[in-house]
C-alpha cells in the first residue's frame, strides 16, 4: 500500500526557517519525482515545488525560487522542504504529492503538515 | 489569483450530472494533454479522479470522465451521488503545475 506522510509543520515567525519532511513506502521511491503543493486555509491548491526520483532536477513556483529548497534521501523514502525567509502568505497546510513514475500527474497525496507564520 | 478558471460552486440533484469547466490557455490546458482532476473532501487530502484529460485511475466510478476542447478541459460527473459532494480541482501540467481555484459541488 502506497503511503505519504508529512511532518515538520509548526507555528513560526516571520523570517524564520522550517522544514517539512516526507517519509513514503510502499513503491519504488527512486522511480517517481515527489512534489509539494500548498493550501492556505479556505483557498485551493497551489504547486510548490518538484523533485525528480534521482534528485538531479528540482523545480519550484516562482514564490519558492530563492526561499524554498527541495531534497530527498533515497536511502530513506524521504522528501524534505527546507523553506526559509517564511512570511504570513506561506501559512497553508503542506501536502507531499507522488507523481507515478514518468507521468505529470499527482497520484498519491499525503494528509499534509500544517505551517502557520504568525507574530 | 488562480492560473486556471474554475466556477465556485455547482449543483445537482442525485442522479442529475453535473460539469465542471478548467479554462486556461494555449500554454497550459490547450497545449498539452495533461490536465488532471482532483477530488477533495473537507479536511482530507486531495484524490486524484482523471488524469491525461480522460483517463480513470483504478478504482475511480466511471461515472466521473473528462474531456477537453481547445483550452477548456471539463468534467463531468453522472448520476451524482452524496458522496460526490466535495471540492473539485483541476491541474495542468504547463512547464510546471498550474491549479484552478477549486468547485465546491453540492448534491441537493
Amino acid at each position: 500500500e502506497v503511503q505519504v506522510v508529512e511532518s515538520g509543520g509548526d507555528l513560526v515567525q516571520p523570517g524564520d526557517s522550517l522544514r517539512l519532511s516526507c517519509a513514503a513506502s510502499g513503491f519504488t521511491f527512486t522511480n517517481c519525482a515527489m512534489s509539494w503543493v500548498r493550501q492556505a486555509p479556505g483557498k485551493g491548491l497551489e504547486w510548490v515545488s518538484t523533485v525528480t526520483g534521482s534528485g538531479r532536477d528540482t523545480y519550484y513556483a516562482d514564490f519558492a525560487k530563492g526561499r524554498f529548497s527541495i531534497s530527498r534521501d533515497n536511502s530513506k523514502n524521504t522528501v524534505y522542504l527546507q523553506m526559509n525567509g517564511l512570511r504570513a502568505e506561506d501559512t497553508a497546510v503542506y501536502f507531499c504529492a507522488k507523481s507515478a513514475v514518468g507521468r505529470l500527474y499527482f497520484d498519491y497525496w499525503g494528509r499534509g503538515s500544517l505551517v502557520t507564520v504568525s507574530a | 489569483q488562480p492560473a486556471l478558471t474554475q466556477p465556485r460552486s455547482v449543483s445537482g440533484s442525485p442522479g442529475q450530472s453535473a460539469t465542471i469547466s478548467c479554462t486556461g490557455t494555449s500554454g497550459d490546458v490547450g497545449g498539452y494533454n495533461y490536465v488532471s482532476w482532483y477530488q477533495q473532501h473537507p479536511g482530507k487530502a486531495p484524490k486524484l479522479i482523471i488524469y491525461d484529460v480522460t483517463k480513470r485511475p483504478s478504482g475511480v466510478p466511471d461515472r466521473f470522465s473528462g474531456s477537453k476542447s481547445g483550452n477548456t478541459a471539463s468534467l463531468t460527473i453522472s448520476g451524482l451521488q452524496a458522496e460526490d459532494e466535495a471540492d473539485y480541482y483541476c491541474c495542468s501540467y504547463a512547464g510546471n503545475w498550474v491549479f484552478g481555484g477549486g468547485t465546491k459541488v453540492t448534491v441537493l
